[in-house]
């Protein structure tokens, strides 16, 4: 089947923003998921957005969708040394269960 | 506080040998899945369970198998017959029968080949 892709590697100074974009597979697919996964954790789920939106904004995270492209981003304002860790973009393919996943991004904030 | 616990968090196995690995959740959520996370990858999806006593495979389940006996517990069985289980394994919850609600996560297990 078709992949979810992600860039594998970001590297921000602490301060500055990033954005983590991903190109997901479905496009009648309803929500798609941003997790974040720190080293030998689980994965949280930080935030999703509904298919009819275009712009997602919680505190310091903001999601942007573009549907005729099928492209999610998740940017960080003032990315932080604790905000490094590995962040994957999710997809719920119309009619399926589970989570189709990208192969995550790994994201390191330096001083 | 609710949530998912997986147990244990290091698991080692012998050649040859089944172990299990548990996964319990008191959300009470209908769906559970059991994925698989290998280094610089994705996560693939094993089985997943939408109601008690019912089970389905996902893309690797060669090698693995599960039971719903109890709408908490979901327990995935690495057999012998998968050659190469080293791998972190990660259990995940969803409420209702709707499958665009968000999953939560265990902690993960870690299996290794000794």
């Amino acid at each position: 089947g078709e992949d979810v892709e992600q860039s594998l590697f970001l590297s921000v100074r602490e301060g500055d923003s990033s954005v983590i974009n991903c190109t997901y597979t479905d496009s009648s697919s309803t929500y798609l998921y941003w997790y974040k996964q720190e080293p030998g954790a689980g994965l949280q789920l930080l935030t999703y957005i509904f298919s009819n939106m275009d712009m997602k904004q919680d505190q310091r995270l903001t999601v942007l969708l573009n549907k005729k492209d099928k492209h999610l981003s998740l940017r960080i304002a003032d990315t932080q040394t604790g905000d490094s860790a590995i962040y994957f973009c999710a997809e719920i393919p119309n009619s399926g269960y589970a989570l189709n996943f990208g192969k995550g991004t790994s994201l390191l904030v330096t001083p | 506080d609710g949530g998912i616990t997986q147990s244990p968090k290091y698991l080692f196995r012998k050649e040859g040998q089944n172990v299990t690995l548990s996964c319990e959740q008191n959300l009470n959520h209908d769906a559970m899945y059991w994925y698989r996370q290998d280094p610089g990858q994705g996560l693939r999806l094993i089985y997943y369970s939408q109601i008690v006593n019912d089970f389905q495979k996902g893309d690797i389940a060669e090698g693995y198998s599960v039971s719903r006996e109890k709408k908490e517990s979901f327990p995935l069985t690495v057999t012998s017959a998968q050659k190469n289980p080293t791998a972190f394994y990660l259990c995940a919850s969803v409420p209702g029968g709707t499958p665009n609600q968000p999953q939560h996560f265990g902690d993960g297990t870690r299996l290794s080949i000794l």
